[in-house]
């Protein structure tokens, strides 16, 4: 059975940080893009950020840029999503997403003050 | 960035046909955009219905179906049935990047 866990979310203040991380079991994640996506409270989903299977290039959506980063250890089986700066709007569930379609259960990430 | 329009809402009778639709503002979707389909539910994480335009997960009923129609990615549902009821979200690859449509609000009624 493949299942993805996500881990790392919590409380925070503005300008605060936190590590998400992304575990896979049932699956190599080697083999696949991975994606991060998030839903803030009553909102759409809105995709964050990826890296290709061999971490060689890195996307991210502009509200992101230059404050978080995606990572990738393959031998680990596990995906990551650095978050630095954060921002009030950044408040939502953190999903982590394979190209193959597999959704983790999500974290949540509150920025308050 | 690219934007990716969706039905905001739409609503079908049971045993109906519906035609779901995700467009793209920079010009017709095709395969090279690797479409995505999402359905959720309220309270629950989304799950995949198709990946990569027409690449079924081994979960999805088979009334459910994908196309490229008229520049958009498509998705059809063949007799719809009260459990369908639920938003549907496309997402779309531009290069590395990705986008999400707006969702559709799809009522079985």
């Amino acid at each position: 059975e493949v299942q993805l866990v996500e881990s790392g979310g919590g409380l925070v203040q503005p300008g605060g940080s936190l590590r998400l991380s992304c575990t896979a079991s049932g699956l190599t994640l080697n083999n696949y893009w991975m994606n991060w996506v998030r839903q803030a409270p009553g909102k759409g989903l809105e995709w964050v950020a990826n890296t290709r299977p061999d971490g060689s290039d890195e996307y991210y959506v502009d509200s992101v840029k230059g404050r978080f980063t995606v990572s990738r250890d393959n031998a680990k089986n596990s995906f990551f999503l650095q978050m630095n700066s954060l921002r009030v709007e950044d408040t939502a569930v953190y999903f982590c997403l394979t190209s193959r379609g597999y959704w983790g259960q999500g974290t949540q990430v509150t920025v308050s003050s | 960035q690219a934007v990716v329009t969706q039905e905001p809402s739409l609503t079908v009778s049971p045993g109906r046909t519906v035609t779901l639709t995700c467009g793209s503002s920079t010009g017709p979707v095709t395969s090279r955009h690797y479409s995505y389909w999402f359905q959720q539910k309220p309270g629950q994480v989304p799950r995949t219905l198709f990946y990569d335009t027409s690449y079924r997960q081994s979960w999805t009923p088979a009334r459910f179906s994908t196309s490229l129609l008229g520049g958009k990615a498509a998705l059809t549902l063949s007799g719809a049935q009260p459990e369908d009821e639920a938003e549907y979200y496309c997402l779309l690859a531009y290069g590395g990047l990705g986008v999400f449509g707006g969702g559709t609000k799809l009522t079985v009624l």
